[in-house]
């Protein structure tokens, strides 16, 4: 049975503090991994990543894959407190269209 | 439009009535999703649209709910003789293809409150 697992599930952080999420999965026929950032509702895309070893950047966020230990990290670096939201990983394996979720990690950033 | 659009964006209905939710996916975009998103869970996949077929439904928790799209565009989830337990968050997301390598992107979502 496919399984993407979040750790940790929560964390407090002060501004300023990196943080970095995990994410392993076990999942059938891997083709891509990807993170998202949920606030209120929407989730809203972070990366996507399928090739192991490259690092992909966008400001203070970063995340890599690694394909042969079945996991993913996405770094935070100088939090601020308009970072705290659930990061939700999620991989794409056999049925191309299905994404399949972690449970999330909770990130709250404090003043 | 400019992103995806959820109709409407709350719902409360008593349980045994039947509730229908929309999806505007994002123009052009091939591909159309819906999720369900529980108090405390990760999102759950509930199906997928390629045009107006559905490659995989695998994820319709009972014969109560249905999903169809037509003309390519619009999809409408219906939930029959709701349940307690349908109360969820429910998101749609639509990409510009179907494959593995396109970025799905997310509306604001339902919260379905059955009472």
């Amino acid at each position: 049975e496919d399984k993407v697992v979040q750790s940790p599930l929560s964390l407090v952080v002060h501004e300023g503090d990196t943080v970095t999420l995990n994410c392993s999965y076990e999942v059938t026929n891997f083709r891509s991994l990807l993170w998202y950032k949920q606030e209120k509702k929407a989730p809203t895309f972070l990366f996507m990543l399928t090739s192991s070893g490259i690092e992909k950047k966008s400001g203070r966020l970063s995340s890599i894959l690694d394909k042969k230990e079945l996991f993913s990290i996405l770094n935070i670096t100088a939090t601020q407190t308009g970072d705290s939201a659930i990061y939700l990983c999620a991989v794409v394996g056999d049925s191309w269209g299905k994404l399949q979720f972690g449970a999330g990690t909770q990130v709250v950033v404090t003043p | 439009g400019a992103g995806v659009s959820q109709s409407p964006s709350n719902k409360v209905t008593e349980k045994g009535k039947d509730v229908e939710l929309r999806c505007d996916p994002i123009s052009g975009h091939t591909a159309l999703y819906w999720y369900r998103q529980s108090l405390g869970q990760g999102l759950e996949f509930l199906i997928y649209f390629q045009g107006n077929s559905a490659p995989d439904k695998s994820g319709l928790p009972s014969d109560r709910f249905s999903a169809e799209r037509t003309g390519g565009s619009v999809s409408t989830l219906t939930i029959q003789r709701t349940q307690q337990e349908d109360s969820a968050v429910y998101l749609c997301a639509s990409s510009f293809g179907g494959g593995a390598g396109e970025t799905q992107y997310f509306g604001p979502g339902t919260r379905l409150l059955v009472l």
